[in-house]
């Protein structure tokens, strides 16, 4: 199974500020690599897939980088309803895997 | 706009099986695979397996093969996963996930699991 690795478990910010997440593939994954918004109690929400492709109605304040095995989420411009947990997930191969996630928090 | 939309929270005994629904609306419910994914509480999210709702060929994790059932309902656009052989280990919360080369968008909202004697 591809193991993903994401760093820091938790970060602490302002708003406005500009935060940068990495998730890390035990093995190369190329560029498919999504990442995901968590907020207590809800479902995830699709940010980006292929590693940089920001889904439909995500601001453009969120950009994902990155391939093969190295990968980043950055959020510029920290806003409040930001403040949640983020996951990486790669599918280039069954079984499909998620990163442990990363915390916001203020 | 695609939702989907699941079945409430259910509460089971060790060794017992439960069966969790994903109603599907606002796309055409064969073109999609339909992902199932597990967030037990500090095991973060671990996936599940997925049907094609067009020919019901599925894909499971090892973790949960031989316990895992996933189905699909073209008639009422509504899949299923079924877990047997509840252990404690089973408590979480379920999401189904539309599929997008393997990637989820939308998810339906969750539904608690508690196993419980």
């Amino acid at each position: 199974d591809i193991q993903m690795t994401q760093s820091p478990t938790s970060l602490s910010a302002s708003v406005g500020d500009s935060v940068t997440i990495i998730c890390r593939a035990s093995q190369d994954i190329r560029s498919f690599l999504a990442w995901y918004q968590q907020k207590p109690g809800k479902a995830p929400e699709s940010l980006i897939y292929a590693a940089s492709l920001l889904q439909t109605g995500v601001p453009s304040r969120f950009s994902g980088g990155g391939s093969g095995t190295d990968f980043t989420l950055t959020i510029s411009s920290l806003q409040p309803e930001d403040f949640a947990t983020y996951f990486c997930q790669q599918y280039h191969s069954f079984p499909l895997t998620f990163g442990g996630g990363t915390t916001v928090e203020i | 706009e695609v939702q989907l939309v699941q079945s409430g929270a259910e509460v089971r005994k060790p060794g017992t099986t439960v069966k969790i629904s994903c109603k599907v609306s606002g796309h055409t419910f064969s073109d999609r695979y339909i992902h199932w994914v597990q967030q037990a509480p500090g095991e973060g999210l671990q996936w599940m397996g997925r049907v094609d709702p067009k020919t019901g060929e599925t894909m499971y994790a090892e973790k949960f093969q031989g316990r895992l059932n996933i189905t699909a309902d073209g008639s009422t656009e509504t899949t299923y996963m079924e877990l047997s052989s509840l252990g404690p280990q089973d408590t979480a919360v379920y999401f189904c996930g539309r599929g997008h080369n393997n990637w989820f968008a939308p998810w339906g909202q969750g539904t608690q699991v508690t196993v419980s004697s």
